[in-house]
């Protein structure tokens, strides 16, 4: 079974410029988390989807933040405009309807 | 609010040396309690779980019990590998229809041959 995938693994951007982040769930998956993990700290909950929609989004800075999770499958992060605490991993999770969380590789993105 | 607080680190230890790594928590419901390994490069990966008092989750020669009285859930492991050198997050989940992680900050294990 494949995992979740995320893309770009790594990103690097002035601040001020915009980012995407990208990423396929698990196959079947209704649930879908982005996260966001700053150095040295635990990753922290963006934004949750349920199917194609937001279950909670309470601390999404959504003056930059947007994410859309079209037809209930992959999901796209966005930032506009990146500032230099953006730096972090991004990490993408799915399950289902159990306690479990599958987690991508993560997006690595570095704002100069 | 929801919080976990991991013992800080880094570890280091030697091949086949115990591993103790504390995780102490905080929750206004009755929740579910998770350790979860990084590898580098790689994503999280759920290790262990226990879901209830007094339950015992294990795994790959790891184990963890959940401690309601101390509000603990300590991972543990009898003789430690190279191959275990990993960043650990101990984590929690709250009973709800929502089924968000609360993470500690992390504990990275590193094992000398």
């Amino acid at each position: 079974e494949a995992g979740v995938a995320q893309s770009p693994r790594y990103k690097i951007i002035e601040k001020r410029q915009s980012v995407a982040f990208w990423c396929n769930p698990i196959s079947g998956h209704a649930t879908l988390y982005w996260y966001q993990q700053i150095l040295g700290q635990g990753p922290k909950l963006l934004i949750q989807f349920q199917n194609n929609g937001v279950v909670d989004d309470s601390q999404l800075p959504k003056d930059r933040f947007s994410a859309e999770r079209l037809k209930g499958v992959d999901s796209t992060l966005k930032i506009q405009p990146a500032k230099l605490e953006d730096s972090a991993v991004y990490l993408c999770a799915s399950s289902t309807d159990t306690d479990t969380q599958y987690f991508g590789p993560g997006t690595r993105l570095t704002v100069l | 609010g929801d919080s976990v607080t991991q013992m800080e680190g880094p570890v280091t230890l030697s091949e086949e040396a115990f591993l103790t790594i504390n995780c102490t928590y905080t929750a206004t419901g009755y929740p579910s309690l998770f350790w979860y390994v990084q590898y580098p490069g790689e994503g999280l990966q759920l290790l262990l779980k226990a879901t209830k008092a007094d339950d015992k989750g294990s795994n790959k020669g790891f184990e963890a019990t959940y401690r309601k009285e101390t509000t603990s859930f300590h991972l543990e492991k009898g003789s430690v590998q190279v191959s275990d050198s990993a960043v650990y997050f101990c984590a929690l989940r709250v009973s709800g229809s929502a089924r968000q992680l609360t993470f500690g900050s992390g504990t990275q294990l590193t094992v000398l041959p």
